[in-house]
């Protein structure tokens, strides 16, 4: 099955500055790509997402950046707010019928005001 | 708040006992799925239903574990005979049929504490 590994674990940084979450995936099938953010006691929501026959993908502050060949997916969020700290979580979704996301373990973004 | 909801938001309960869980999607969307998240980690894949038909099961999902979802709306989630290791955040999702973008739609969540 899709194995999805995100780093950092955690990213501390400065108010402004930019985020980059990364992730990698093993199943090469896999061709659809959402990160998801959540905050303390909250659901998870859809933050942007990109599938296998794009390479980037940005909605303002935010884009993501897909490697098909390397299998690996970046978030970046740039001129990061107070506001953006939460845990992000990436998933990849394989080519098969059941639609199911194998998600990463999750990046405990902080941003200091 | 539209949107899935998940009932109830907390729950706790002794070693032993039988728990429900109740999910109601996003009304037009038939398909809803059971993830466990435990901290520090991301969502685990339960289970996944297409309108009443239950067409995945995860191998995380035990004999102790059964979901429905019997007029394929909303869904249930029971744990029979639970253990400390079951206390865990069980999310609901679920997403439309046949959509381009397939998103899955996540509710709040129920946080089981087994004692």
């Amino acid at each position: 099955g899709e194995n999805v590994e995100q780093h950092p674990s955690t990213l501390s940084v400065q108010e402004g500055d930019s985020a980059v979450i990364k992730c990698t995936y093993s199943d090469s099938a896999s061709n659809y790509f959402p990160w998801y953010k959540q905050e303390l006691g909250k659901r998870p929501q859809l933050i942007i997402d990109i599938r296998s026959n794009v390479g980037e993908k940005k909605d303002q502050r935010i884009a993501v950046t897909l490697n098909k060949t390397a299998k690996h997916f970046s978030l970046h969020i740039t001129e990061t707010q107070p506001e953006d700290s939460a845990v992000y979580f990436c998933a990849a979704r394989g080519s098969g019928g059941s639609y199911i996301p194998t998600f990463g373990r999750g990046t405990s973004l902080i941003v200091h005001p | 708040d539209t949107g899935v909801s998940q009932d109830p938001r907390h729950k706790i309960t002794k070693r032993g006992q039988n728990v429900t869980f109740r999910c109601d999607p996003i009304s037009e969307h038939n398909r809803l799925y059971w993830y466990r998240q435990t901290l520090g980690q991301g969502p685990e894949f339960l289970t996944y239903f297409q309108n009443e038909a239950q067409l995945e099961k995860s191998r995380l999902l035990s004999d102790r574990f059964s979901a429905e979802r019997p007029k394929g709306s909303f869904s249930t989630l029971e744990i029979q005979r639970t253990e400390q290791g079951d206390s865990a955040m069980y999310l609901c999702a679920s997403s439309p049929f046949g959509s381009s973008t397939d998103t899955q739609y996540f509710g709040p969540g129920t946080r089981l504490t087994v004692l």
